[in-house]
This record gives structure tokens, sequence and C-alpha cells, in this order.
């Protein structure tokens, strides 16, 4: 069974635009979410969505923006990018809301 | 709310000698708890979870941790620590269902000296 894809892996984006990342969770899984990894603020939650609906987020900004399609890939946007979104960005998916989550190796976004 | 507590940033430890990572939580219920390991640059792999019934659940790579509910923990184990193991460890909460947001811990980071 294939594992959680995230792409691209790397990105080199510029201050003010935008970037939109891409995450294909485990087949059967419905539940994806996405986490913000800095050396600074470790591990923060963005938001969870389950069979299309977003089900929780967490204590970002408007800028970051979420969906999730029917085959239950999630696609994750940031809009008017700042230095300090350069952060690993994390997608992961769950059977179910709440339960074990498997990771994808993430997306190494860099804003200059 | 819930919240996760790691309360040892570094760990160092030799080849062979035995570990525990601390992990305390909070939650209003019984959590579903999760150790998990992230070497640099890559995702988090699940190492175990507990859900509920036997308070000691075995994981992979040797890894095992206790859930004690008195004490709200969930320290990982290993009895023997190879080289391969130093990484960074983080432990995390999640629930049943309802709205929460997942949780995890700052997170350990595991040097082995040889």
């Amino acid at each position: 069974k294939a594992g959680v894809t995230q792409t691209p892996r790397y990105l080199i984006k510029t201050r003010g635009q935008q970037v939109t990342l891409s995450c294909s969770p485990i087949s059967g899984h419905r539940s994806v979410s996405w986490y913000q990894q800095t050396p600074g603020q470790g591990l923060q939650f963005l938001f969870e969505y389950f069979s299309e609906t977003q089900r929780n987020k967490g204590n970002f900004p408007g800028r970051f923006s979420g969906r999730q399609f029917s085959n239950s890939r999630s696609e994750m946007n940031v809009s008017t990018l700042e230095l300090g979104d350069s952060a690993l960005y994390l997608c992961a998916s769950s059977f179910k809301v709440g339960t074990e989550a498997f990771f994808g190796q993430g997306t190494r976004l860099t804003v200059v | 709310a819930q919240s996760v507590t790691q309360p040892d940033i570094h760990i160092t430890v030799s080849e062979g000698a035995s570990l525990e990572l601390r992990c305390n939580y909070s939650y209003g219920a019984t959590p579903y708890l999760f150790w998990y390991v992230q070497s640099p640059g890559q995702g988090l792999q699940l190492l175990l979870k507990y859900f509920s019934g036997d308070t000691l659940v075995q994981g992979i790579k040797g890894f095992e941790a206790e859930f004690k509910r008195s004490q709200s923990s969930f320290n990982l184990r290993k009895p023997s620590v190879h080289w391969s193991d130093a990484a960074e460890y983080f432990c995390a909460v999640g629930s049943s269902g309802g709205s929460y947001i997942p949780t995890f811990g700052r997170g350990t980071s595991l040097i082995v000296h040889p």
C-alpha cells in the first residue's frame, strides 16, 4: 500500500507570492491533516479535512487555506508569502478523525 | 484544552544503554496517545499507539510505552538503544472524534554516543 505522498518536496518562493502544496493520502483514508513545522514553534496544526469538509482549524491567519477533493487528495494554499512561512509542511492521513496519522515526507518551503 | 508536555528537549545516551522519554498530557477524557519518530528532513513515523486496553503497548523498533492514567503520562522506553535510534521523538494526543485539535509535544531530540 502506497504511503502519503506530498508534492513537491522542495519549493523556493519569493515574498508576496502564493504557493500550493499537494497531498495524496493512503488509499482508503478520508481524513487529511496539515502541519507546519519550524525549529522555533515545533509542530503546529493547520487544519484537518474529512470527506471534503474542514473539520478543525488551527490558529493560523486566513492566508493559509486548504481543500480536499472527492478522492481525498488535499491541497494547501498559502497566499502573500512571508519570510516566516518558511517551514516544513507535513501532511498526514488517517482512516478517521483522531486516530493514528500517517505522515508524508513533507514539503520544504523556503521564502526569500 | 488538551496539551502535551515533553519535559526533556535533549537526551543523550550511550549506545546499548536503556532509554526513557517522558510525556505528560492534559485531556478531559481517555485520550488516544501516540509516539512518533522523525529523522532529519523526513516526515514522522508512528512508533506505537494507545487507544484502550493493556496499558503497556509494544511498538516497532523495540520500543514500548506505558499509559499511566494516575500520572497522566505515556513514557516511551527502549531497553537497549542503537545508534540508528538518534532522531526527534514526538508524543501526541488525539481523540475519538468531535471538535478537537490533535496536539503534539515539542519533541525530544535523542543523541546516541558510540
